[in-house]
């Protein structure tokens, strides 16, 4: 079974500073990752996938992620961080074999100005 | 497009009573995803669609929990009869089919649903 672990509840990081959300996966087969973004009363929004190719993949808004085959992770990760990037930020990994995505329990970034 | 249109954004209810979420996926996709998220339990995918059949139900709590795709552009989720355990937001999601290289959720905006 396929499962996804962030394993801190809630990040603090202050402005223009660089950040960093952490996801871990188990998965059999080659793992499709993915980084969503909630923001208060709405659904969630897609940042970036890592599906083969390059470890470092670029998304939205600045934000880019390390797939690391041998640690089984996938953090996300921004340069500088905005006021505007705080939000509930969620890992998901599917497998090769079904249409199931299955979501971390989500991280709550807060940026402080 | 308007993307993922999902309504009522808020159901207030009581106990007992029959609640019905209804939601458009985006025109073009053929998978149609239903998920529930709680502070205790996350994002859990109740049921996902493919060319309207209903795929993988497993993650429905129970009988008490039903859901349709009668049309490609329509989906309902019901749940009858309510409980106060099923207070929770309802996602609808929708995407293309994955071998065409769109490997991703499209999510509506939710229903905040409050059963008393």
């Amino acid at each position: 079974a396929q499962s996804v672990a962030q394993p801190e509840d809630q990040v603090n990081v202050a402005e223009g500073n660089p950040l960093t959300v952490k996801c871990t996966y188990s998965v059999s087969g080659n793992p499709y990752l993915f980084w969503y973004v909630q923001y208060p009363n709405r659904g969630l929004q897609f940042l970036l996938k890592y599906i083969t190719g390059d470890n470092l993949v670029k998304g939205s808004y600045g934000f880019e992620a390390e797939f690391n085959k041998s640690q089984t992770s996938f953090h996300l990760k921004k340069p500088s961080a905005l006021v505007s990037d705080s939000a509930l930020y969620f890992c998901a990994v599917n497998d090769n074999y079904g249409q199931n995505f299955v979501f971390g329990p989500g991280t709550r970034l807060s940026v402080l100005p | 497009d308007a993307g993922v249109i999902q309504s009522p954004r808020h159901e207030v209810t009581e106990m007992g009573q029959e609640v019905t979420l209804r939601c458009k996926p985006i025109s073009g996709h053929d998978y149609l995803f239903w998920y529930r998220q709680t502070m205790m339990r996350g994002l859990e995918l109740l049921i996902y669609f493919n060319n309207n059949v209903p795929i993988d139900d497993s993650g429905m709590p129970e009988d008490r929990f039903s859901a349709k795709m009668p049309n490609a552009s329509f989906s309902t989720l019901k749940i009858q009869p309510s409980e106060p355990r099923d207070s929770a937001v309802y996602f609808c999601a929708s995407s293309f089919d994955r071998y065409l290289g769109n490997e991703k959720l499209f999510f509506g905006s939710g229903t905040q649903l409050s059963v008393l």
